[in-house]
């Protein structure tokens, strides 16, 4: 059964750093893309980035680009998503997928809430 | 940007009752690449439909999916309760890039 379990909730002051997990099985890490999802509250989906564990290619939605990184840990199969400084509009959920072929977000974490507050 | 538009903002039904989705792109989008999600309140989106028609892995044939030019259609034939949710269509486009629909609420009438 292919399973995609995020770390969990978080609340961090502005300007904090914060690196979120997605811990993955079922399924051969390095052969699937790997995206990231965001829901800001009572909003709808934008997604944000995707990464190749095989090769850690990426791509960054230009609203995301310079706001956040992705990276892998093959050794763990386990994506992350980090941000280096907080903005309290970064509050949302946050939701890893797995890709079927490039194209659709198949499978899905159960979400990271964070939350950033003074 | 393709720019995907989902109508209506909120739907009003009865279980029962068919429900009929639509999701307008802005440009063409190929059929091989657009999907439905189904999210319901506290829970992660679940793939519904992809490649326009196909359904995921243990979606029941209640729900389907069509075209016609740049809109596309969601349709549940008979509402049952636990079909209440949030749907949104996604495109995946040129250069890598994914775009979602603000989503269509189907609530209970």
């Amino acid at each position: 059964e292919v399973q995609l379990v995020q770390s969990g909730a978080e609340v961090k002051k502005p300007g904090k750093s914060l690196k979120i997990s997605c811990k993955v099985s079922g399924y051969s890490f390095t052969t699937s893309w790997i995206g990231w999802v965001r829901q800001m509250p009572g909003k709808g989906l934008e997604w944000m980035g995707i990464i190749y564990p095989g090769d850690s290619d990426i791509r960054y939605s230009p609203s995301f680009q310079g706001q956040v990184t992705l990276s892998v840990d093959k050794s763990i199969s386990t994506a992350y998503l980090q941000w280096s400084s907080l903005k309290a509009s970064d509050t949302a959920m946050y939701y890893c997928a797995r890709l079927l072929g490039q194209h659709y977000f198949q499978n899905w974490g159960q979400g990271t809430l964070v939350t950033v507050s003074s | 940007e393709n720019v995907l538009t989902q109508s209506p903002g909120t739907l009003s039904l009865s279980p029962g009752e068919r429900a009929t989705l639509s999701c307008r792109a802005s440009q063409s989008v190929s059929s091989s690449y657009l999907a439905w999600y189904q999210q319901k309140p506290g829970q992660a989106p679940r793939l519904l439909i992809y490649g326009t028609s196909s359904r995921a892995t243990g979606i029941p044939d209640r729900f389907s999916g069509s075209e016609s030019g740049t809109d596309f259609t969601l349709t549940i034939s008979r509402l049952e309760p636990e079909d209440f949710a949030v749907y949104y269509c996604q495109q995946y486009g040129s250069s890598l890039t994914w775009t979602f629909g603000q989503g269509t609420k189907v609530e209970i009438k």
